[in-house]
This record gives structure tokens, C-alpha cells and sequence, in this order.
């Protein structure tokens, strides 16, 4: 199975934007990387997705490294309500799910 | 749309006991996975259920299992609980189709005392 990796915390100024990275050297070709994010207590919620391209939507931009390795969730301008653990996640081709530990992104005002 | 509810929010049991948890998918969705999430483990995947039918499997022992209903709600069941089941229960449902993004529910806290 692919597996991530990412740094365990990170912070960030409110207003700025916040760039968080995440490692699947292991990632097959038709295997999607996932980002969800878990504010305490509740369950994770999606946020973007992709396999090659760069992708961008009303919440964040994933970047895709062009070797599929790596990948930058971009939280184009981080609010305190962006504070919680960001979670990258390969899907495996048989539909299993590794979540990593996660980064833990503290915005600050 | 209503989205993922799971009962209990909050359950607390001793060892040995069993637990059922619940799960009632979004409207339309056919697929319902199921997560255990503990400070030291992180999120771990436990089983995938679509159309009434396993899927998926983590790596559990068989003291946890799950069913899904013809309505896709889906229960999960702990057998012979152990102190470290303490763990935040997640499930998660989407359409069942490749790739498709998840939504998931607040979870049930269970604690084993």
C-alpha cells in the first residue's frame, strides 16, 4: 500500500498562505492522493483531490509533483478557523485508505 | 441532505463486553467504511462495506466486525472489548464509485474501562 508522509506540525500567519507537504514516494500511477482536514472532536472533512494535474478549488490548491512522489496542499489565505490536522492520503487500488499521522497546522493571528 | 449520523456519540464500557456502533450513510450512498482513530495509531481503517457486501478489510483482528443493511445504514460490532478499543469510532460514506471523496461522521467516543 502507499504511504504518506508529513511533517507532524506546522504554523502559520493568519492571512498568509499556508503550504503543506506531504511524501508518497510509494504512489502507483493510478493510485489519488486525498486531503482532509479534522478540527478536534469532529470527523475529518475533504477538502481536494488529484492524480496528475494541479487541481484547485474554493477551499485549497494541490500541487502535484510531475514524478507523482510529493504533493503542496496550499491554503491560499490561512483564517484561524484553518487551524486543525491535515491529513494526505493515498487511495490504494484496492480501495483501501492510509491516513499518516497527519500535520497539525496552528494559524496564529 | 442530512449527513453521516453515527449513535452513540459516547459509550462507555468494561472488558470483555461487546459493543455494537451505527451508522446511517448519506442518502444514496451505498458504501460505508469504518475507522479507529486512537492518539498513539492515528486514523486506521478497519472495513469497507458496499452494498451490503465486505469490500475492504484492515488489519484487525476478528474481535471486530461489521454488517450493512439493505438500506446501507451499517453497524460495526466489538467483541471481548480490551482496555486499548478505547478510540474514537469514525464511519464514512460515500457513493461507492472509484475515487469518490468520503463523508464522514462525528464519530462515537468509546471508552473501556
Amino acid at each position: 500500500d502507499a504511504k504518506t508522509t508529513q511533517p507532524p506540525s506546522m504554523d502559520c500567519a493568519e492571512g498568509r498562505a499556508a503550504n503543506l507537504p506531504c511524501n508518497h514516494s510509494t504512489i502507483s500511477g493510478n493510485e489519488y492522493v486525498y486531503w482532509y482536514r479534522q478540527i478536534h472532536s469532529q470527523g475529518p472533512q475533504y477538502i481536494i483531490h488529484g492524480l496528475k494535474n494541479n487541481e484547485t478549488n474554493e477551499m485549497a490548491s494541490l500541487i502535484i509533483t510531475e514524478d507523482r512522489k510529493s504533493s503542496t496542499l496550499i491554503l491560499p489565505h490561512a483564517t484561524l478557523r484553518d487551524t486543525a490536522v491535515y491529513y494526505c492520503i493515498v487511495i490504494t487500488t484496492l480501495g483501501r485508505l492510509y491516513f499518516g499521522r497527519g500535520t497539525q497546522l496552528t494559524v496564529w493571528p | 441532505k442530512a449527513g453521516v449520523t453515527q449513535t452513540p456519540r459516547y459509550l462507555i464500557k468494561t472488558r470483555g463486553q461487546q459493543v455494537t456502533l451505527s451508522c446511517s450513510p448519506i442518502s444514496g450512498h451505498r458504501s460505508v467504511s469504518w475507522y479507529q482513530q486512537t492518539p498513539g495509531q492515528g486514523l486506521q481503517f478497519l472495513f469497507e462495506y458496499f452494498s451490503e457486501t465486505q469490500r475492504n478489510k484492515g488489519n484487525f483482528p476478528g474481535r471486530f466486525s461489521g454488517r450493512q443493511f439493505s438500506n446501507s445504514r451499517s453497524e460495526m460490532n466489538v467483541s471481548t472489548l480490551e482496555l486499548g478499543d478505547s478510540a474514537l469510532y469514525l464511519c464514512a460514506s460515500s457513493t461507492g464509485a472509484n475515487n469518490e471523496k468520503l463523508f464522514f461522521g462525528s464519530g462515537t467516543q468509546l471508552s473501556v474501562l
